[in-house]
């Protein structure tokens, strides 16, 4: 079936430094999404984003977050500076139309020392 | 935001049985409910979903209950085989697929052969 891929599946930096996590959607799709799962909890709503536009975000959506998706490449998932409270798995899904499936990525897993 | 309960966390059966999973939602607004199910280091898949104009959506052995009245829905796995065992997660959303889904804590379930 459709695949998102996501790139890193892991990655480990040191408080205060930069990331960017990698989604590369399914290729047709329109609408994309960051969800943060920490380890033994729920998904958790972040950011949809559609039409190089942030549509939604929650409150875990903080200043330091920020996605954008340049000339149709990856969706990406900036965070500076990180906290040590970022450390969870992040995945990427998409969806065709606004009430389509979601597809949901492998997660990239962020260890924030 | 809508909170989603689920519950049982852990679940196990014998292969053969049975197994439910009951979820609660809040906000009688919500009108989309998806169930996922996500095997170690993989990512979350979607198995069944079931909307508020329905009471009873089954696919196979999967079956989903939906109770707008008391604002719960529920998963029951029918004749259950270790391929089943992983983590399952509801989720709730107001808006239809994609945006803002509210997941449920997830439940292990374990069948044994």
């Amino acid at each position: 079936g459709p695949k998102v891929l996501q790139i890193p599946s892991h990655q480990i930096i040191d408080m205060g430094q930069m990331v960017t996590l990698n989604c590369d959607p399914v290729s047709n799709h329109l609408y994309f999404y960051w969800y943060k799962q920490i380890l033994g909890q729920q998904m958790e709503f972040l950011v949809n984003f559609y039409n190089g536009k942030v549509m939604e975000k929650s409150k875990l959506f903080k200043d330091q977050f920020s996605v954008e998706r340049p000339d149709g490449s990856y969706f990406t998932l900036k965070i500076q500076p990180t906290a040590l409270e970022d450390s969870a798995v992040y995945f990427c899904a998409s969806s065709l139309t606004y009430t389509g499936q979601l597809y949901f990525g492998e997660g990239s897993k962020l260890t924030v020392l | 935001g809508e909170q989603v309960e689920q519950l049982p966390s852990i679940l196990r059966v014998q292969e053969g049985s049975s197994a439910s999973i009951n979820c609660s939602y809040e906000d009688s607004a919500s009108n989309y409910f998806p169930w996922y199910k996500q095997e170690p280091g993989e990512n979350p898949k979607l198995i069944i979903d079931i909307r508020s104009n329905m009471e009873r959506k089954q696919i196979q052995e999967l079956i989903v209950l939906l109770d707008k009245k008391a604002k719960r829905f529920s998963l029951h796995i029918t004749d259950t085989q270790p391929g089943d065992s992983a983590m399952y997660f509801c989720a709730a959303s107001t808006q239809g697929t994609g945006s803002k889904l509210s997941f449920g804590k997830g439940a292990k379930l374990t069948v044994s052969p």
